[in-house]
């Protein structure tokens, strides 16, 4: 049982163009959202993260957009970079559980020069 | 700093023989996890521990054992390795809540581990 859906499963850009990585969740208990970035041969790293109480949370080129209402947050990647061609993953917390993370299942993107 | 260091790095195994992955943080980390990486599957989580000497189950425990004897280290066991754990185990590490967003985790680079 998926309890996060995370879609494209692949993704090309091109160099300058806007990335969108789409999520969507079903446990309602979930209180921290954060997306993270993994490069080949790397563990996932933390890129940026957002609480359910707001809308949207923006740091340099990356923005989480996040409808409590529709339990769906989406990673959106401005002016895209061949440096950031990795795998992103969307994840989801409970707080009372040990600070578990529930992970979608990952997009690869390829920012093309 | 290191981080979280996973040792070994990489690891090939026949059927029904046992190993240990082992993770160290060094950054006086209360929670540890235990995660495989399949394609398509993103990160289950295996075990976790809040704590030294706690340990508990995650979303696919089963042909798993792990011990945190030291705060420092998180150990995971595969008492008889079967082909359908070949993966790429993670070990990440975090603070214990306190902040508004939560602590990230922090994650090693893995073990990548085949099993013939």
């Amino acid at each position: 049982q998926q309890q996060v859906k995370q879609s494209p499963q692949s993704l090309i850009v091109q160099k300058g163009g806007i990335s969108i990585i789409n999520c969507a969740y079903e446990n309602t208990a979930f209180d921290y959202f954060p997306w993270y970035q993994q490069f080949p041969g790397k563990g996932p790293a933390l890129l940026i993260a957002i609480r359910p109480d707001v809308s949207e949370k923006k740091e340099g080129r990356f923005t989480i957009s996040f409808n409590k209402s529709a339990k769906q947050f989406s990673l959106h990647i401005m002016d895209s970079q061949p440096g950031d061609s990795a795998t992103y993953f969307c994840a989801a917390r409970r707080e009372t559980s040990g600070s578990r993370l529930t992970f979608g299942e990952g997009t690869q993107l390829t920012v093309n020069p | 700093n290191a981080g979280v260091t996973q040792t070994p790095k990489f690891r090939v195994l026949k059927t029904g023989q046992s190993m240990t992955l082992l993770c160290a943080q060094d950054m006086n980390h209360e929670y540890m996890y235990w995660y495989r990486q399949d394609p398509g599957m993103g990160l289950r989580l295996i075990h976790y521990s809040v704590g030294e000497g706690t340990t508990a189950k995650g979303e696919v425990p089963d042909g798993y054992n792990v011990s945190r004897l030291k705060k420092q280290n998180f150990l995971l066991g595969l008492e008889s390795a079967a082909p359908s754990q070949t993966s790429v185990y993670f070990c990440a590490s975090s603070y214990r809540l306190g902040t508004p967003l939560g602590q990230p985790q922090h994650f090693g680079d893995g073990t990548r581990l085949s099993i013939l």
